[in-house]
């Protein structure tokens, strides 16, 4: 079955640290991964995405997630947190039908 | 741009009303999604379309039902609410023109069934 794992419900990092956000899937075939990011009392706004080629990818607000096929990781990295990053992420997998399955989110809290 | 736009925002039923919430986006896009959001749970997809006239069952598709008449419309309806249909309801779309495009969503509709 396919599956998508967010171990952790909340992260906490200070300003100004790196921070990551951990993700784990389970599919058959090859997996295109996202990462949403919500806002309070906003719909989800895309991040970023995987499909094929470079295992670092690159998004918007100076995020970043790593691929890692042996490990079925992908990870949402950014280098120094914001205050502002403070949100609910949810790492996403298409299951190949333009339908997505969604991880159960991780709240991250970032403190000044 | 508008982009996806939900109504009602929020709205409190009885056991056994009906009601249709309506999604509208303007991005001229192929697809359209109902998802529910639950605390804990992530989204999960109620129905979907792949374009005008065509409708398909989510993950968790009972007690509900949906139309595309309009390309730019989905409208999802509860024929007889549910204290378990509780939840802050999701509509997306996205383009058929690159299957890894992104989903764009709505800022939700805060429903609760007393």
């Amino acid at each position: 079955a396919q599956s998508v794992a967010q171990p952790e419900d909340q992260v906490n990092v200070a300003e100004g640290n790196p921070l990551t956000v951990k993700c784990t899937y389970s599919v058959s075939g090859n997996p295109y991964l996202f990462w949403y990011v919500q806002y309070p009392n906003r719909g989800l706004q895309f991040l970023l995405k995987y499909i094929t080629g470079d295992n670092l990818v690159k998004g918007s607000y100076g995020f970043e997630a790593e691929f890692n096929k042996s490990q079925t990781s992908f990870h949402l990295k950014k280098p120094s947190a914001l205050v502002s990053d403070s949100a609910l992420y949810f790492c996403v997998m298409d299951t190949g039908r333009r339908a997505l399955t969604f991880g159960s989110g991780t709240r991250l809290q970032v403190q000044p | 741009n508008a982009g996806v736009t939900q109504t009602p925002k929020f709205r409190v039923l009885k056991t056994g009303q009906s009601m249709t919430l309506l999604c509208a986006q303007d991005m001229n896009h192929e697809y359209m999604y109902w998802y529910r959001q639950d605390p804990g749970m992530g989204l999960r997809l109620i129905h979907y379309s792949v374009g005008e006239g065509t409708t398909a069952k989510g993950e968790v598709p009972d007690g509900y039902n949906v139309s595309r008449l309009k390309k730019q419309n989905f409208l999802l309806g509860l024929e007889s609410a549910a204290p378990s249909q509780t939840s802050v309801y999701f509509c997306a779309s996205s383009s058929r023109t690159g299957w890894d495009q992104p989903q764009h969503f709505g800022d939700g509709t805060r429903l609760s069934i007393l």
